[in-house]
């Protein structure tokens, strides 16, 4: 399973709204509802903000929101804060019990 | 409060072995697939295995097939990885995570693991 593909690196000013990609294939983002978003900051370990595509843990702000189209998921953070800096990942469901990450995206607010 | 707690991580020589353990608390362990996800210095997060609740049904992602070992020990709340013909490629935290549906609800700490000569 070869990693899913997201952008190295995304920034914007603090407010702005920024969007991250996710781009699979037809066996894995393509196939199934299962994308989930996790969020890490520096050091620390990954946090859940995303599942099922586009719902939101309890805490999640609602700032953080998901889609898919075909192969591709999105994370869109609205309303971009100074403590949403960190490493974004997603992750699919590739059948047969298995997952696959992206290969992480760097959000800066600048 | 769900309590994910790995040890057993350490440097050990190419070839070597070394078993992980993750100590669990705070949920019904024995009802929840576990996963471990690994992650490079300064890489990306990888899957590389699951096991059911029961611990009769496991799968390994193929970079580790072969040579990794999934268990658990639901009267301990004990999740294992056995390790095995470990590779430099091998190095890594690795994390316990519960699993939801589709997802990983909850993550350790994290383990350092170095295979280095």
């Amino acid at each position: 399973q070869s990693a899913l593909t997201q952008p190295r690196s995304v920034s914007g000013s603090p407010g702005q709204s920024v969007t991250i990609s996710c781009t699979g294939t037809s066996s894995d983002v393509g196939a199934y509802t299962y994308v989930s978003w996790y969020q890490q900051d520096p050091g620390k370990v990954p946090k859940l903000m995303i599942y099922d595509v586009s719902k939101r843990p309890s805490g999640v702000p609602d700032r953080f929101s998901g889609s898919k189209s075909g192969n591709t998921a999105s994370l869109t953070i609205s309303g971009l804060q100074a403590e949403d800096e960190a490493d974004f990942y997603c992750c699919s469901y590739a059948g047969s019990n298995s997952y696959v990450f992206g290969t992480g995206t760097k959000v800066t607010v600048v | 409060e769900v309590q994910l707690l790995e040890s057993g991580g350490g440097l050990v020589q190419p070839g070597g072995s070394l078993r992980l353990s993750c100590a669990a608390s705070g949920f019904n362990f024995r009802r929840e697939p576990m996963s471990w996800v690994r992650q490079a210095p300064g890489k990306g997060l990888e899957w590389v295995s699951v096991i059911s609740g029961s611990g009769d049904s496991t799968y390994y992602a193929d970079s580790v097939k072969g040579r990794f070992t999934i268990s658990r020990d639901n009267s301990k709340n004990t999740l294992y990885f056995q390790m095995n013909t470990l590779r430099v490629e091998d190095t890594a935290i690795y994390y316990c995570a519960k699993e939801g549906t589709g997802r990983f609800l909850e993550w350790g700490q994290g383990t350092l693991v170095t295979v280095s000569s």
